[in-house]
């Protein structure tokens, strides 16, 4: 079974940039469509980003659009999401979650990691 | 953009109880329609898919129904590891959405 766990956050004053690693182990890790989902504390879930199983399409959310890159590398069984121009209101825990392609559901989950944007 | 409504956003309920949760969709999803459990502080879990397809491991007090538009997750006699907040979420395009979720507390 693929196990995610995320890597990079931390603190950044806006305006900066922070770099997000999702990790996965096993070797289905190709097979994934992988997203980024973002949470601020108590509050709701909210989709960030979706990147194909190849890596040839990807997808954004309309609120980090421009300012969030999402990227995988097979060979590393790794996703990444470059995270430029960042807000406060980016502020979050952010999941890396990989859809599977039957059914097209949120089947794997990293345990978080938090982005806080502030000076 | 889809958008996923949910209600109640909140609901006490004790040990045994039957509860049901919708989820109301903006538009026609067919059956991409998913149900989460999440607990304070970890990541949510997937229970069920695909509108009505029980996800491994999950009991099967657990249920989910609907198509279209209009969906229910009903959890048949809530147990105390039940207490958590539940989301549901449209898998049919892109952007995923998710609805505001439920939090289901103990009366």
């Amino acid at each position: 079974e693929v196990q995610l766990v995320e890597s990079g956050g931390g603190l950044v004053q806006p305006g900066g940039s922070l770099r997000l690693s999702c990790a996965a182990s096993g070797s289905t890790f190709r097979s994934y469509w992988m997203h980024w989902v973002r949470q601020v504390p108590g509050k709701g879930l909210v989709w960030v980003s979706r990147i194909n199983s190849d890596g040839s399409s990807r997808s954004y959310a309309d609120t980090v659009k421009g300012r969030f890159t999402i990227s995988r590398d097979n060979a590393k069984n790794t996703l990444y999401m470059q995270m430029d121009s960042l807000r406060a209101e980016d502020t979050a825990v952010y999941y890396c979650t990989g859809e599977a392609m039957t059914y097209w559901y949120f089947d794997l989950w990293g345990r978080g990691t938090l982005v806080t944007v502030s000076s | 953009d889809i958008q996923m409504t949910q209600s109640p956003s909140s609901l006490s309920a004790s040990v045994g109880d039957r509860v049901t949760i919708t989820c109301r969709a903006s538009q026609d999803i067919s059956s991409f329609l998913n149900w989460y459990q999440q607990k304070p502080g970890k990541a949510p879990k997937v229970m069920i898919f695909a509108a009505s397809r029980l996800q491994s491991g999950v009991p099967s007090r657990f249920s989910g129904s609907g198509s279209g538009t209009d969906f229910t997750l009903t959890i048949s006699s809530l147990q105390p590891e039940d207490f958590a907040t539940y989301y549901c979420q449209q898998s049919y395009d892109t952007p995923r959405t998710f609805g505001q979720g439920t939090k289901l507390e103990i009366k």
